[in-house]
């Protein structure tokens, strides 16, 4: 069965500063997306970035980029030029070409300070 | 494009009564999830349709859940018998279909069961 582990329960940065969320994954399963979403207090989840399995560039949106190692099983958030509306839980999830339904990370809570 | 809509954003009951929770997706997305989030924790798939068919259902989904699609429109979720341990934020997403399958995530209800 897949399995997805975020390591890091509540982590914080610096307005201005980079932090990176960690993530990790087991598949047995060559085809498959990843993705990170961020969840800021009592609002909706949004989908910050997501990851072809087959593609070997690492995906970015603006100040958000993946550092994905395949082989590894691994899957980073990096946050560049933090702001205080990053602050919120980030989930990481796994989906599968077969199935479409996401497994996620327990989440990281990240606050930005001012 | 408005967006997934859940109705009601909060519900509270007593343990036994019945519960049902609607769910509008993106216009024109054939996929629709069911997934539970409890407090600290990532959420959890429960079932999802493709149009009209329900086409897998956690493990999570006992017989006191039943969720619908009718016309492969908006979709109902229905708690029977509620109990204590069903507190939670049922969430819902929609999804386009195809290969790159990017699900969309609702506001959630939030499930108090006194």
């Amino acid at each position: 069965a897949q399995t997805v582990t975020q390591s890091q329960p509540e982590m914080s940065v610096q307005e201005a500063e980079t932090v990176t969320l960690s993530c990790t994954y087991d598949t047995s399963e060559n085809n498959y997306y990843l993705f990170w979403y961020k969840q800021p207090p009592s609002r909706q989840m949004i989908l910050v970035i997501r990851q072809e399995a087959y593609k070997q560039q690492n995906a970015t949106e603006n100040r958000f980029s993946v550092n994905f190692q395949k082989a590894a099983k691994s899957f980073s958030l990096k946050i560049s030029d933090s702001q205080l509306g990053d602050t919120a839980m980030y989930f990481c999830a796994f989906s599968d070409s077969g199935t479409y339904k996401y497994i996620f990370g327990t989440g990281t809570r990240l606050k930005v300070l001012a | 494009d408005t967006g997934v809509s859940q109705d009601p954003r909060h519900k509270i009951t007593k343990r036994g009564q019945n519960v049902t929770f609607r769910c509008d997706p993106i216009s024109e997305h054939n996929r629709l999830y069911w997934y539970r989030q409890t407090l600290g924790q990532g959420p959890e798939f429960l079932t999802y349709f493709q149009n009209e068919a329900q086409l897998e259902k956690s493990r999570l989904l006992s017989d006191r859940f039943s969720a619908e699609r009718p016309k492969g429109s908006f979709s109902t979720l229905e708690i029977q018998r509620t109990e204590q341990g069903d507190s939670a934020m049922y969430l819902c997403a929609s999804s386009l279909g195809g290969t790159t399958d990017t699900q969309y995530f609702g506001p959630g209800t939030r499930l108090t069961v006194l």
